[in-house]
């Protein structure tokens, strides 16, 4: 059972690239997020998908766009990359339904923006 | 917005001595999860309180919710150099399917 599975691990781009990372989850659930991590400000939620087909803005979106393909798969696309982009991404799901279920999380993307 | 606040950002221990991070919630918790990221890795549950002044014990570990449901503690008894990493909470207080709001951590140093 892989959980949640986010791709690619690592990545370095130029200011101006555009790139999408991609997550999938075996676990059926219904929510799906991705956060961004930076030293000293903890996990910012950018953007979830609560159900297939739907799609909401966390803190920090700007930047950033998302497409829930499908129930599995959520993917968070960079379309003009910023060096404030640098940042370790983790993509994420939960049950939902309930807001406030467990949240897992994948082992991260590693993303430096020069 | 709902914001959750973590202390100490740091904490420096001996091997053996005894960790305590606290999170307080500006809004009215409906539950508190706290989840823990070893150095390099991702954030891993460990456990959701609902109640008001619910108290969970994992092992060493020792959570605790708050009466008025605003803010929680970790406590760790004789830490070991497995404790290491980033302690985080995180709250939710209803209204929407956004998810959690998570503190910004506490990381946590062991010195054998």
């Amino acid at each position: 059972n892989a959980g949640v599975t986010q791709t690619p691990k690592f990545q370095v781009l130029k200011t101006g690239q555009s790139m999408t990372l991609q997550c999938a989850q075996d676990m059926n659930h219904n929510s799906m997020y991705w956060y961004r991590q930076d030293p000293g400000m903890g996990l910012r939620l950018i953007y979830y998908s609560a159900s297939e087909g739907t799609t909401d803005k966390g803190e920090v979106p700007n930047g950033y766009n998302v497409s829930r393909l499908n129930k599995r798969e959520f993917s968070l696309r960079l379309e003009s990359a910023a060096p404030s982009q640098t940042s370790v991404y983790f993509c994420a799901s939960s049950e939902g339904g309930e807001p406030g279920n467990t949240i897992y999380f994948g082992e991260g993307s590693w993303l430096t923006v020069v | 917005g709902q914001q959750v606040m973590q202390i100490p950002q740091y904490q420096h221990v001996q091997e053996g001595e005894d960790f305590t991070t606290y999170c307080n919630s500006s809004t009215t918790l409906s539950n508190i999860q706290w989840y823990k990221q070893r150095p390099g890795g991702h954030p891993v549950f460990l456990i959701q309180l609902v109640k008001s002044g619910e108290v969970k014990k994992q092992k060493r570990l020792t959570f605790q919710f708050g009466e008025a449901k605003k803010n929680s503690s970790l406590h760790i008894t004789a830490t070991q150099t497995t404790d290491v990493g980033t302690y985080f909470c995180a709250g939710y207080s209803g209204g929407g399917a956004d998810g959690l709001t998570f503190g910004k951590g506490t990381h946590l140093i062991i010195q054998p």
